[in-house]
């Protein structure tokens, strides 16, 4: 069975400043999808940031990028330029076609005024 | 468009009632979930369905959980009789056919179950 594994339970980050959150997971497939979701209190599981394991070239969407070392079964979520409204739980999730998303245990994040 | 729609937000309740909970996918979606989770932790699979057929349901405590999606729309998860550890968010997501590799799930704003 797939794993994910996010070692960071808490993270904090001064507004503006840029954070890192790490996520590993363990699969002996070659082909997956890999997911970053925000979850703030309203409790709504938001899609940041996905990456097929097929692409070398890292996904970027605005101020979110990840760090995908495939060999290493490493996806990192980096915040570029973090605001108040970042403030909230991130899961990492992975994926197989076809099949359902497993998700690390999470991390919380907290953004400094 | 609408988003996935749950209901109730919030079910409060003594262990041994039953409950259950609703959820509206987005219109068009085939493939509907139900996940758990549990405070502190990231959500677990319940249930997965394409359209009306429930495809895995290897995770649901059959005991004790029950769904349903009878006309492949919408769907109801119960639980009865309900336990102390059954407190949890339930949430659902809808998606297109799950086997695309290029469908991506959409989650409601969840019910928050709290048994007492």
């Amino acid at each position: 069975a797939q794993t994910v594994t996010q070692s960071q339970p808490e993270m904090s980050v001064q507004e503006a400043e840029t954070v890192t959150l790490s996520c590993t997971y363990d699969t002996s497939e070659s082909d997956y999808y890999l997911f970053w979701y925000k979850q703030p209190p309203s409790r709504q599981m938001i899609l940041v940031i996905r990456q097929e394991a097929y692409k070398q070239q890292n996904a970027t969407e605005n101020r979110f990028s990840v760090n995908f070392q495939k060999a290493a079964k490493s996806f990192s979520l980096k915040i570029s330029d973090s605001q108040l409204g970042d403030a909230a739980m991130y899961f990492c999730a992975y994926r197989e076609a076809g099949n359902m998303l497993t998700f690390g245990g999470g991390t919380r994040l907290m953004v400094k005024p | 468009e609408a988003g996935v729609v749950q209901s109730p937000r919030y079910k409060i309740i003594e262990k041994k009632q039953p409950v259950a909970f609703w959820c509206n996918p987005i219109s068009g979606h085939n493939t509907l979930y139900w996940y758990r989770q549990n405070l502190g932790q990231g959500p677990e699979l319940l249930i997965r369905y394409e359209n009306e057929e429930a495809v895995d349901d290897s995770q649901l405590p059959k005991d004790r959980f029950s769904a349903e999606r009878l006309k492949g729309v919408d769907s109801t998860l119960k639980i009865q009789p309900a336990e102390l550890g059954d407190s949890a968010v339930y949430l659902c997501a809808s998606s297109g056919w799950s086997g695309s590799a290029n469908n991506e799930q959409f989650f409601g704003p969840g019910t928050r179950l709290t048994v007492l």
